[in-house]
């Protein structure tokens, strides 16, 4: 049972580089999220998919692109990397139903230099 | 969606219960409140949610008053595993992506 599986758990990259984070889920839920956590703040939702193939802005967008590849995949990519997204990123999903709660992958922990 | 208030940090010897308080005053009728928790830096991990009942699972109680303008967790026999930043979110069930995730509440559990 694996839940939601992110790739790769750790990246260095130089400023200007390029990368895509892969998320992965299955659950066969709808929604799926991308968040980073700075140190000593709470999670801030980057983008977000309602649905396999829409995607939508969250509260700190600038700097990245997604896509919704299918149902199980999301995945965050950064075109050109500065040290300012230097951060752990998580993805999630959920069934965005009544009832259901949101499951977490384990993090990806970037530093950009 | 609400914002929530909590104690940045609190302690808690092991074997007692751990009671977590969340303030959300400006809460509206149809709003939930969740709880998550993060062990560590890993994802975080969901615990127990309610509108307006108190609610029990095996991980934890949770009371909401019945004003709804707080809640508090309780965990009851809390484990050095317990140790761990704790969120409170006040959002409309289906709608994850309006969660606001705070700074939390840093429990430690002590031996």
């Amino acid at each position: 049972n694996a839940g939601v599986t992110q790739t790769p758990k750790f990246q260095v990259l130089k400023t200007g580089q390029s990368m895509t984070l892969q998320c992965a889920q299955d659950m066969n839920h709808n929604s799926m999220y991308w968040y980073r956590q700075d140190p000593g703040m709470g999670l801030r939702l980057i983008y977000y998919s309602a649905s396999e193939g829409t995607t939508d802005k969250g509260e700190v967008p600038n700097g990245y692109n997604v896509s919704r590849l299918n149902k199980r995949e999301f995945s965050l990519r950064l075109e050109s990397a500065a040290p300012s997204q230097t951060s752990v990123y998580f993805c999630a999903s959920s069934a965005d139903r009544r009832n259901t709660e949101a499951f977490f992958g384990q993090g990806t922990r970037l530093t950009v230099v | 969606d609400a914002k929530t208030t909590q104690p940045p940090s609190m302690d808690c010897a092991e074997g007692r219960a751990a009671n977590l308080p969340c303030n959300h005053s400006t809460i509206s009728g149809n709003e939930y409140v969740y709880w998550y928790r993060q062990i560590h830096s890993q994802g975080p991990q969901y615990i127990i949610h309610g509108l307006k009942n108190n609610e029990t699972n095996e991980m934890a109680s949770l009371i909401i008053t019945e004003d709804r303008k707080s809640s508090t967790l309780i965990l009851p026999h809390a484990t050095l595993r317990d140790t761990a930043v704790y969120y409170c979110i006040a959002a409309h069930p289906g709608r994850t992506y309006k969660y606001i995730f705070g700074t939390g509440t840093r429990l430690k559990v002590l031996a």
